[in-house]
């Protein structure tokens, strides 16, 4: 079965530079999440979309930005980068309707370091 | 503040045994529980899911435990084998779904011992 995808899988960038990661729902569905895992964290919730509109807000950065698309894909543009933002974002799908899932699935993540 | 807290980072459980995972939370309004598991260079892939309308849930070797009293969960596998060494995250959500933004636990690492 289809997964989420994510992209790229690994990024590397410097401080002050922007980065976009872009996210590929499972077919269908329609809501999409994103979150971030620091190191030895658990991953904390930052955006979510559904049907192209934002959804709920969790504790994303002034400096990014997401969006969903009118294929369903979603990008986060992360500006100004910061030491801090290495982390792992991870991207989600789920379908809220009709039949909705009663769950998120997950892609593999990207792993961002910035230097 | 932490809302959902797995106090154990790590459990080491011989195979065939009972590996008993905890977590507890803090937020009265959470009424849906996830667990997922999670391999290296892999996202979290779901387990299994309880509403706080029950105060258990099974499927196959797992079994979701919640005491809303206590708020606490807990997921039991049982037997353990070698393939369930990964991280378990719990995850809790208000809105009786987890299709919803979650709120995670920082993760106990399970490793099952040949």
């Amino acid at each position: 079965a289809a997964g989420v995808i994510q992209s790229p899988r690994h990024l590397i960038k410097e401080k002050r530079e922007t980065a976009t990661l872009k996210c590929y729902p499972i077919p269908r569905h329609d809501t999409v999440y994103w979150y971030q895992q620091g190191p030895g964290q658990d991953p904390q919730f930052l955006i979510s979309f559904y049907e192209k509109m934002q959804s709920d807000k969790g504790s994303i950065p002034d400096r990014f930005s997401a969006q969903q698309f009118s294929d369903y894909h979603s990008e986060l543009n992360m500006s100004s980068l910061e030491l801090g933002d290495s982390a792992l974002y991870f991207c989600a799908s789920s379908l809220a309707g009709p039949n909705p899932t009663d769950t998120q699935y997950f892609g593999p993540g990207t792993r961002l370091t910035v230097l | 503040d932490q809302q959902v807290k797995q106090n154990s980072p790590s459990l080491s459980v011989q195979e065939g045994r009972i590996s008993i995972l905890n977590c507890d939370y803090t937020n009265s309004m959470f009424d849906y529980f996830l667990w997922y598991k999670k391999y290296p260079a892999e996202g979290p892939t779901f387990l299994i899911s309880i509403s706080s309308i029950k105060d258990k849930n099974e499927d196959g070797r797992f079994t979701v435990f919640l005491n809303k009293s206590a708020k606490h969960l807990s997921l039991h596998i049982v037997p353990s084998q070698p393939g369930d060494s990964a991280v378990y995250f719990c995850a809790a959500s208000s809105e009786f779904s987890g299709n919803t933004p979650l709120v995670f636990g920082k993760g106990t690492r399970l490793s099952v011992i040949a």
